[in-house]
């Protein structure tokens, strides 16, 4: 069955990179048929969209965070990055990776890791 | 960006009973509307895309509707494991944009 893992750094200092890594099994990040998507959830915003990647190497950011984020693909390990430069305690919120697929072309996120907490702060 | 609001944010209800969540988009999004549950400490799971169409191994007793601004969410006869939060998301237009969520706890 498809499963998604995010890893990384739990703790990331203000001004620094926030790195995580998504591993794919089940499921190829060379399909043509999905996005891999990061979002995160504070409890200040909520559910928030953070970008994605498609297999081509196109991505597309939320503009709240463009300036800041980048997300990338290793199709030899089935993953998928995120960096995030100049954290900020605003940054601080559970991140989950997941699959955009589609149903009857209405686009959806039908699997989501199980998500990694991370904390900026001195 | 589309603001999705969820009301109520919270309710109390006990097994057995009927309830219903409402999401009101900002714009008109068709039928691009999906609902999630997420339990503590866990990702959402969706249940529902299109509004109405119910994901596979979801139970009939979750039930979907709306079109264009305004959208539903009804849990009939409520069960222990249906306590949980459930968020609305759009999926018209970029960005996505999840509601706030709901928040469905014992009476």
């Amino acid at each position: 069955q498809v499963q998604l893992q995010e890893s990384g750094p739990g703790l990331v200092r203000p001004s620094q990179t926030l790195s995580l890594t998504c591993s794919v099994s089940g499921s190829s990040v060379k399909s043509g048929s999905y996005y891999w998507t990061w979002i995160r959830q504070s409890a200040g915003k909520g559910l928030e969209w953070i970008g994605r990647i498609y297999v081509s190497g196109d991505t597309n950011y939320n503009p709240s965070l463009k300036s800041r984020v980048t997300i990338s693909l290793d199709t030899s390990k089935n993953q998928f990055s995120l960096k995030l430069t100049s954290v900020s305690a605003a940054d601080t919120a559970v991140y989950f990776c997941a699959r955009r697929n589609f149903w009857n072309s209405f686009p959806i996120f039908d699997y989501w890791g199980q998500g990694a907490l991370v904390t900026v702060s001195p | 960006d589309i603001q999705m609001t969820q009301s109520p944010s919270s309710l109390s209800a006990s097994v057995g009973d009927s309830i219903t969540i409402t999401c009101r988009a900002s714009q008109p999004i068709l039928s691009y509307l999906n609902w999630y549950q997420q339990k503590p400490g866990t990702a959402p799971k969706l249940l529902m895309s299109a509004a109405s169409n119910l994901h596979s191994g979801v139970p009939s007793r979750f039930s979907g509707s709306g079109s264009g601004t305004d959208f539903t969410l009804t849990i009939s006869s409520l069960q222990r494991e249906d306590f949980a939060t459930y968020y609305c998301q759009q999926s018209h237009t970029a960005p996505p944009t999840f509601g706030g969520g709901t928040k469905v706890d014992i009476k």
